[in-house]
Formats: C-alpha cells, sequence, structure tokens
C-alpha cells in the first residue's frame, strides 16, 4: 500500500540556521499539508498547498517558513531561521483530488538547540 | 468556525473491558469527522472516518463510531481493549477547505 515518506526522521539543528523537511507524497496525490505537533500538545495545521501554490496557511506560518515543491516529487517545509520553539514533530499529509481523507507520513522530529 | 472537543484527556481500562473515547464537534455545516491513533514515536494512522452516508461508522481493529448530530459528539468506541490499544487517539474535524482541526487527544492506557 502506498505510503506517504518523510525524511529525515529526526533533525537536530542549532538556533537561526535553516532547515529544510521533505516529504513525498504518494503519487496520484494533489492536495499537500504540513502540520506540527509541540510535545505534549495537539496537532496544528500549518499550511496547504495545492496546483503548485498555497491553498490556505495558519498564523504560524510566518514569513520564515516556505513551502515548495521542487521537482514535481518532493514536497518540502523550510524554516530560513529556527527558533527554540519551532521544536515540534512535523508531520506531512496528502490527499487525492475527490476525497478530504488525508494520509499522514511518519513525521520528522525537529530539536532545535 | 468548525472544532473539536474531545472530553477527556487520560481513559485508563482493564484489557477486555470496553472502550469509551468522547468528541464532542461544532460545525456550521455538515462534516466530515475522523478519528486518528498515534501509537508512541509513530504517525497518524486513520481509525475510521464519517461522511454522512451512515450514522454508526466502522473502523480498523474493530473501533467504530457513531455520529450524534442532536447531541453534536462523535464519540469512539470498542467493546473489548486490547494491550496494543494503547496510543493517542485523536478526533479531527475537516473544515471546507479540507484542512484539519485536531482535538487536543485523549491518551488511553490499557491495564493488565
Amino acid at each position: 500500500e502506498p505510503e506517504v515518506t518523510q525524511t529525515p526522521s529526526h533533525q537536530v539543528t542549532q538556533m537561526g540556521q535553516e532547515v529544510i523537511l521533505r516529504c513525498v507524497p504518494i503519487s496520484n496525490h494533489l492536495y499537500f499539508y504540513w502540520y506540527r505537533q509541540i510535545l505534549g500538545q495537539k496537532v496544528e495545521f500549518l499550511v496547504s498547498f495545492y496546483n503548485n501554490e498555497i491553498s490556505e496557511k495558519s498564523e504560524i506560518f510566518d514569513d520564515q517558513f516556505s513551502v515548495e515543491r521542487p521537482d514535481g516529487s518532493n514536497f518540502t517545509l523550510k524554516i530560513r531561521s529556527t527558533k527554540l520553539e519551532d521544536s515540534a514533530m512535523y508531520f506531512c499529509a496528502t490527499n487525492p483530488v475527490g476525497t478530504d481523507t488525508q494520509y499522514f507520513g511518519p513525521g520528522t522530529r525537529l530539536t532545535v538547540l | 468556525a468548525q472544532s473539536v472537543t474531545q472530553l477527556d484527556s487520560h481513559v485508563s481500562v482493564s484489557e477486555g473491558t470496553p472502550v469509551l473515547l468522547r468528541c464532542n464537534y461544532s460545525s456550521s455545516y455538515s462534516p466530515s469527522l475522523f478519528w486518528y491513533v498515534q501509537h508512541p514515536n509513530k504517525g497518524l494512522q486513520l481509525l475510521l472516518k464519517y461522511t454522512s452516508a451512515a450514522t454508526l461508522v466502522k473502523g480498523i481493529n474493530g473501533f467504530e463510531a457513531e455520529f450524534k448530530k442532536s447531541e453534536t459528539s462523535f464519540h469512539l468506541t470498542k467493546p473489548s481493549a486490547h494491550m496494543s490499544d494503547a496510543a493517542e487517539y485523536f478526533c479531527v474535524v475537516s473544515s471546507g477547505t479540507y484542512k484539519y482541526i485536531f482535538g487536543t487527544g485523549t491518551r488511553l492506557k490499557v491495564l493488565a
């Protein structure tokens, strides 16, 4: 069964550094999302992406964040200058046209020191 | 605006006894509702989904949920808990723009 994959599984970085989190969506899915889960808290929506542009973003998704689909397969989340409070589990999710059921990747745990 | 409230942050049951995880929702239209499970250090797995076809929804691993519009509830149940059910469970509502809105989660503990 096709799965959403994410790399790396765990990323440790220094405050102020740039990080790129990668997701490979299921091949026929056209809607992409990023969510984050700070330890002990609920999962929060960051951004949705369709047809090579952002469909919707939350207030969390400020100018430090960006998303792109650089090569037609990967879907990336970039944080330009990480802060301590960016430490969280980041989940990628995708769904095909015609359904709102999202399929989640295993997540990337980002630790900012 | 859509929202979900999970009424219990922690639930403990004995193995073999029924499980009830409670969720109330708020939506200005007929919502899509989901239950996802997250095992320790794992991603989110879809348990079941309600989309108005039937009010009683059966999911994987023996779980089911009943949509009650009059009570704005979508509680998750299982007749007999198993040790492997110990996990965090999230009730989710899909907004009209497809983004998910998560509840705060219920951590299920299963006692031997």
